[in-house]
């Protein structure tokens, strides 16, 4: 059974400090590994797809890295815009198409 | 372009009635899948439809919940005999199908069964 493990659940930082949100997963073949960006109320945004360990991708402030059994998004010099709950999920690479999601961590970034 | 849309935005429905929710997908992705999000739990996959194969409803929690997709586009999930454990918000995406996975997800319905 596919299982995806957030930390930290919660996390406050100060605008302009750097950190990283991390994404232990157990999948029985990664087909990829998505990021989304969820708001309150909101359904969650798309950010990045990782197919393979060593891929890295960036977005503005964000950028999210792979290895064979977790995944990194970094968050350098965030903004109070940046707040968010983020949220991680592994697709595997059988016939089933659907994502599992970890819990996802809060983000909140203050002024 | 426009995004995946679902109606309505709230329900607020009493124990024991039925209850319909629409999904409409990103125009050309064949891949659509229904997902509840529940206070303090993550989202937890319902069904996937994949062009005009046979539904994988694996992740239906009971015989209450089934789903249908007209035409390879719109999709309403139906809910009978609603129970308050359904009270959540129920999600949509829809996906390209072939070559690309990533999926990309409707505002919600927030359904409250009272």
């Amino acid at each position: 059974e596919d299982q995806v493990t957030q930390s930290p659940e919660a996390l406050r930082l100060q605008e302009g400090e750097s950190s990283s949100l991390n994404c232990s997963y157990t999948v029985s073949g990664l087909r990829g590994l998505f990021w989304y960006r969820q708001d309150p109320g909101k359904g969650p945004e798309f950010l990045f797809t990782l197919y393979s360990a060593g891929e890295e991708k960036e977005k503005e402030r964000l950028k999210a890295t792979l290895t064979k059994k977790e995944s990194f998004l970094h968050i350098t010099a965030p903004k109070p815009e940046d707040s968010a709950t983020y949220l991680c999920a592994v697709q595997h690479s059988g016939s089933a198409r659907q994502l599992t999601f970890g819990s996802g961590t809060q983000l909140t970034v203050l002024p | 372009g426009a995004g995946v849309s679902q109606s309505p935005s709230n329900k607020v429905t009493e124990k024991g009635k039925d209850v319909e929710l629409r999904c409409d997908p990103i125009s050309g992705h064949t891949a659509l899948y229904w997902y509840r999000q529940s206070l303090g739990q993550g989202l937890e996959f319902l069904i996937y439809f994949q062009g005009n194969s046979a539904p994988d409803k694996s992740g239906l929690p009971s015989d209450r919940f089934s789903a249908e997709r007209t035409g390879g586009s719109v999709s309403t999930l139906t809910i009978q005999r609603t129970q308050q454990e359904d009270s959540a918000v129920y999600l949509c995406a829809s996906s390209p199908g072939t070559g690309s996975y990533e999926q990309y997800f409707g505002p919600g319905t927030r359904l409250t069964v009272t």
